[in-house]
């Protein structure tokens, strides 16, 4: 079966800096979700990557598939206090029919003002 | 308007109980799923619906029983309650059963006492 391993676990970072997250596939992935947790809430629906090189971008966050597909990177930009939160990488875990998300571990982002 | 809406919030009750959790979603999506978070953040689908059909049954004790009145509906029952189900529960729904969900309800804090 797939499995997902974000890193880091946990980072801590001062407002204004650049960080990154990586999640990275036992398998060849063939759609790649990424999500943000808040404490209390449900999950929000960042971005999702499916060609090989594709990278997406949506205000100061970034995601990128690398070209074997098989890790992604989400980097933050000028980092605030409102990125904090549990960042979810997830991917579906066959090719097609019913497909299944399967998630990592999730990245626990505290931005300090 | 919430686009996935889940009931109750919090849920506190005694082993050995019977409770139920609600949701729905008003997105016109075709699917619904349910996802178990544990103490460690790790998210995990537990069943998805697809028109009012079982498609996903992820080795869920026979405790768990979903239902889908309708395909804007999806409802989750638990018999006999245990200590290790104290978790979050996350309804979502997607558009089509061959995408992946893109939106969450906010969860249901289940803890067993």
């Amino acid at each position: 079966s797939q499995e997902l391993e974000q890193s880091p676990q946990s980072l801590i970072v001062q407002e204004g800096k650049n960080l990154t997250i990586n999640c990275t596939s036992s398998k060849t992935l063939y759609g790649l979700y990424w999500y943000k947790q808040k404490y209390g809430e449900g999950l929000i629906f960042l971005m999702m990557l499916q060609k090989g090189g594709e990278e997406k971008s949506h205000e100061k966050i970034t995601a990128k598939l690398d070209e074997k597909k098989q890790q992604s990177s989400l980097h933050i930009t000028a980092s605030q206090p409102s990125h904090a939160g549990i960042y979810l990488c997830g991917a579906a875990s066959t090719q097609g029919g019913s497909e299944k998300l399967v998630f990592g571990k999730g990245t626990k982002l505290t931005v300090n003002p | 308007d919430t686009a996935v809406s889940q009931t109750p919030k919090y849920l506190v009750t005694q082993m050995g109980n019977d409770k139920s959790i609600k949701c729905e979603q008003n997105l016109g999506h075709d699917t619904m799923y349910w996802y178990k978070q544990d103490s460690k953040k790790f998210l995990k689908i537990m069943f998805s619906y697809n028109n009012k059909e079982l498609i996903i049954n992820e080795t869920v004790p026979n405790r768990f029983s979903p239902k889908s009145p309708d395909k804007a509906h999806l409802n989750l029952h638990i018999n006999s309650l245990e200590l290790g189900d104290s978790a979050v529960y996350f309804c979502a729904s997607s558009h089509r059963v061959a995408e992946q969900p893109q939106h969450f309800g906010d969860g249901t804090r289940l803890s067993i006492l």
